[in-house]
């Protein structure tokens, strides 16, 4: 099956600093990345939707200026939480779509810890 | 709006016993319908997808589904549960918009 792989798997920093989360999409093109929250005990959350050369489209409630998305290429797509708080703390997910109907591929995800 | 449910957030289960993780579906349309594990700070791991024909969907690690339409569900089983089944279970439905939306999770814990 394809591979998926996010980095870092975990990161700790401090408040008020940005984090960058990178994921790879290591054998097919993702035209289309979803990247998601999942909170302690609960659901995954989708925060934003983004195809390869354009802006993402992010979900009601999430703030685009704090959660940065880029996918400029169709292997890679980043997620930059900027000026983090213990609130943001969270597990990030990533799934990185080819086409339509292609739902099988998530990131092994990225724990994030805001002290 | 589509949306799934699942009303247990704890499944216990004896190893070699039957299981069953249920789901319930509200959709327009046609439902897209999937199941996912997760193991402790893991991503998500498919376990299969109903999109049209048979009612029964097979999937990995010796589970299935069955569709009912009129009971608007879509349960997973297996027919004999091993401790490595112990996991969280998430059932999810394709949207009118193309995106997955996920129920809360079920936490399936399998005794020995």
């Amino acid at each position: 099956g394809a591979v998926v792989s996010q980095h870092p798997s975990w990161v700790i920093c401090k408040s008020g600093t940005s984090v960058k989360i990178e994921c790879r999409s290591l054998d097919f093109q993702a035209t289309t990345m979803f990247w998601y929250r999942q909170f302690p005990k609960q659901s995954l959350m989708l925060m934003a939707t983004s195809n390869e050369g354009s802006k993402a489209t992010y979900e009601q409630g999430v703030e685009k200026d704090k959660f940065l998305i880029n996918h400029a290429s169709l292997t890679l797509s980043t997620l930059t939480v900027t000026s983090a708080h213990p609130e943001d703390s969270s597990f990030y997910i990533c799934r990185p779509e080819a086409g339509s109907y292609n739902e099988q591929f998530f990131g092994p995800g990225t724990r994030l810890t805001v002290l | 709006a589509q949306s799934v449910a699942q009303p247990e957030d704890q499944v216990n289960v004896a190893e070699g016993n039957p299981l069953t993780v249920k789901c319930t579906y509200s959709v327009s349309g046609n439902p897209y319908l999937f199941w996912y594990v997760q193991y402790p700070n893991r991503g998500l791991q498919f376990l299969l997808k109903y999109i049209t024909g048979d009612n029964l969907v097979k999937g990995s690690y010796g589970f299935e589904a069955e569709f009912n339409k009129s009971q608007t569900s879509f349960h997973l089983k297996k027919p004999s549960a091993l401790v490595s089944d112990s996991a969280l279970y998430f059932c999810a439905v394709r949207d009118n918009t193309d995106k997955l939306i996920f129920g809360t999770g079920t936490r399936l814990q399998v005794f020995p």
